[in-house]
């Protein structure tokens, strides 16, 4: 089955600086990958995603990217803002069925 | 409200009692999944439904779990004799199904057991 692995477990950035996670997946045959973030005691929120036919999506401050060869994608915040202080949960998914989630980045931005 | 809904919130049990969980996913879904989540780790798969049938079922899901979506609609997910390791958040989640924009997977609040 599919493997996703995600780190760091936990990141620490100033307000206003960017942040990275990243993540890789066993399955090569996974076309969806999609971000969440979560607060705490609260439901996970999608917050992006990318399917395999594109190498790179932006939405405002959050950005993903896609080496499939690789087997890599990364979620890429940037002018991070204190709210932006959750866990965030990569994810793999092959025919738009189950997800495989890494285990979480815990990312604290310091005002 | 329109997300999806789970109930109870919070379940407190004993080991050895059984206990029923219920997810109402948004309206026009017709994807249903169930997950669990223990502190510190990200949601793992139990089980999904596409309409009231029952299409996958992860190893995770021991004889003890059972779910139903009986119409199609909402789901239920039974654990039956508790044992203290099935203290999580179960999570449902729900989706249009396959196809691109419509896979997205929307999250319910959880229901939160604590087996004692």
């Amino acid at each position: 089955g599919e493997n996703v692995e995600q780190h760091p477990s936990t990141l620490s950035v100033q307000e206003g600086d960017s942040a990275v996670i990243k993540c890789t997946y066993s399955d090569s045959a996974s076309n969806y990958f999609p971000w969440y973030k979560q607060e705490l005691g609260k439901r996970p929120q999608l917050i992006i995603d990318i399917r395999s036919n594109v190498g790179e999506k932006k939405d405002q401050r959050i950005a993903v990217t896609l080496n499939k060869t690789a087997k890599h994608f990364s979620l890429h915040i940037t002018e991070t803002q204190p709210e932006d202080s959750a866990v965030y949960f990569c994810a793999a998914s092959w025919g738009y069925q189950k997800v495989t989630f890494g285990i979480g980045t815990k990312l604290q931005v310091i005002p | 409200d329109t997300g999806v809904s789970q109930d109870p919130r919070h379940k407190i049990t004993k080991r050895g009692q059984n206990v029923t969980f219920r997810c109402d996913p948004i309206s026009e879904h017709n994807r249903l999944y169930w997950y669990r989540q223990t502190l510190g780790q990200g949601p793992e798969f139990l089980t999904y439904f596409q309409n009231e049938a029952q299409l996958e079922k992860s190893r995770l899901l021991s004889d003890r779990f059972s779910a139903e979506r009986p119409k199609g609609s909402f789901s239920t997910l039974e654990i039956q004799r508790t044992e203290q390791g099935d203290s999580a958040m179960y999570l449902c989640a729900s989706s249009l199904g396959a196809g691109t924009g419509r896979e997205t997977q929307y999250f319910g609040p959880g229901t939160r057991l604590l087996v004692l």
